[in-house]
């Protein structure tokens, strides 16, 4: 079956480092993404890896990907408050890569206090 | 380019009525999806449809739900007879042709209440 599990709060410190996890269950997902969704706004997406990765690193963003464990790290390098938002995680199972829908899980509630 | 463009941005009905959300997907981009937010929840996919076409409805309840994306003009999402657990925030989504999800951008939302 397809979900995605995420927890659903994290609450770290300014210029620390913030860690969100996720669990998915489709093996045949070929691709993992990390959103942003700020209060009243849409979906921003942050970043994605392709399963065949196992880490990808973009300016303060670090996806890891364990693929054995079906687990999906984002970790933000010095917080700032300006990443107080709701992370999401999402897989596309493969059956769906050629343009087909995102499954997500249920957001972690990022704060960031000063 | 103009990004998605979801329009009313806030709609308010009472039960019975009828709501119908509209997007505009990007320039260029032939291929839109529908996610449902409930509150506290993560977005669930509800209907992925290219111009004139219903892909993938597997997400949509079976009653009073439909979507439409014609030749010209925006695609609608189309609630009939809303009731109060219909209240959410409608997101959609546009890809270009072929597009994976990595090239789905999202609009800003509808956000509908009912009374």
């Amino acid at each position: 079956g397809e979900d995605v599990e995420q927890s659903l709060f994290l609450s770290v410190r300014e210029g620390d480092s913030s860690v969100i996890n996720c669990t998915y269950t489709d093996s045949s997902s070929t691709y993992l993404y990390w959103y942003k969704q700020e209060p009243g706004a849409g979906l921003q997406l942050l970043t994605y890896i392709f399963s065949n990765m196992d880490m990808k690193q973009d300016q303060r963003l670090t996806v890891l990907l364990n693929k054995k464990d079906k687990h999906l790290s984002l970790r933000i390098a010095d917080t700032q408050t300006g990443d107080s938002a709701i992370y999401f995680c999402a897989e596309s199972p493969a059956v769906y890569n050629q343009g087909g829908k995102l499954i997500f899980g249920q957001g972690t509630e990022l704060s960031v206090k000063p | 380019n103009a990004g998605v463009m979801q329009n009313p941005r806030h709609l308010v009905r009472r039960r019975g009525q009828e709501a119908r959300l509209r997007c505009s997907p990007m320039k260029g981009h032939s291929h839109v999806y529908w996610y449902r937010q409930l509150p506290e929840e993560g977005l669930k996919f509800m209907v992925y449809l290219q111009k004139e076409n219903i892909i993938d409805e597997s997400g949509m309840p079976k009653e009073r739900f439909s979507a439409e994306f014609p030749k010209e003009g925006p695609s609608i999402l189309r609630i009939q007879q809303v009731v109060r657990g219909d209240s959410a925030a409608y997101f959609c989504a546009s890809s270009p042709i072929g597009g994976k999800g990595y090239e789905q951008f999202f609009g800003p939302g509808t956000r509908l209440t009912v009374l």
